[in-house]
């Protein structure tokens, strides 16, 4: 059963740099061509996507977020993580991590399929 | 403002049919497939719809997924007290290289 947990620090400072973590259990992020992905979703507003990461480390973008974030994977912890720099007031939502899935249909195809719990990050001084 | 159009609400009592617009375009929708995903407030998205058309394992046939150029349709029939929830579409855009969400449409059972 494959489970997805974020995690982090739940109050970052403006200018600073918000840096997530999503741990994976029940599957192998290192083996099975999946991509992993981050979605935030501001209080009250719908949902945006940030980016996305391929097994192997290949990684797309959100072009409005694509100068300050990075994301990464290190599949010998089985984790992906979000980093995203010079924050302000505008990036404080619930961020979700997520698979997409699934492995029978062309990346563009695919959906987000299982998802994190989800966590609050505020950014405020 | 969304690449994906999607009407800011729609209501229903409970056994009728409602549906669920995303209009998009030719870089979108009209070239990838869509998805749907329900979200009840305080909760995770969860996904409903697909490939267009296409159920996860679990979730009712009372949801279906259609698509015609560019735009696309989440159908609820006999909708229930527990449909009601926000409900986004998505999709790759060729243009941005990247995925796009619809703003969400809030369903209200009557």
């Amino acid at each position: 059963h494959l489970q997805l947990r974020e995690s982090g620090p739940g109050l970052v400072r403006p200018s600073e740099t918000l840096s997530l973590t999503c741990a994976v259990s029940g599957d192998s992020i290192s083996t099975d061509p999946y991509y992993w992905g981050w979605v935030r979703q501001p209080p009250g507003k719908g949902l945006e996507w940030i980016g996305s990461i391929f097994y192997s480390g290949a990684t797309y973008y959100n072009p409005s977020l694509k100068s300050r974030v990075t994301v990464s994977v290190d599949a010998s912890r089985s984790q992906f993580s979000l980093r995203l720099r010079s924050v302000t007031a505008a990036d404080t939502a619930v961020y979700y991590c997520a698979r997409l899935g699934p492995l029978s249909v062309p990346a563009a195809m695919r959906s987000f399929d299982h998802w994190g719990q989800g966590t609050l990050v505020t950014v405020s001084s | 403002q969304s690449l994906l159009t999607q009407p800011p609400s729609t209501s229903g009592t409970p056994g009728q049919r409602v549906t669920i617009s995303c209009s998009g375009s030719s870089s979108n929708i009209g070239s990838n497939t869509v998805s749907w995903y329900q979200q009840v407030p305080g909760t995770a998205p969860k996904l409903l719809i697909f490939t267009d058309d296409q159920r996860p394992s679990g979730v009712p046939d009372r949801f279906s997924g259609s698509k015609s150029g560019t735009s696309a349709s989440l159908a609820i029939s006999g909708l229930q007290s527990e449909d009601e929830a926000d409900y986004y579409c998505a999709t790759w855009d060729d243009s941005l290289h990247g995925f796009v969400f619809g703003a969400g449409t809030k369903v209200t059972v009557l």
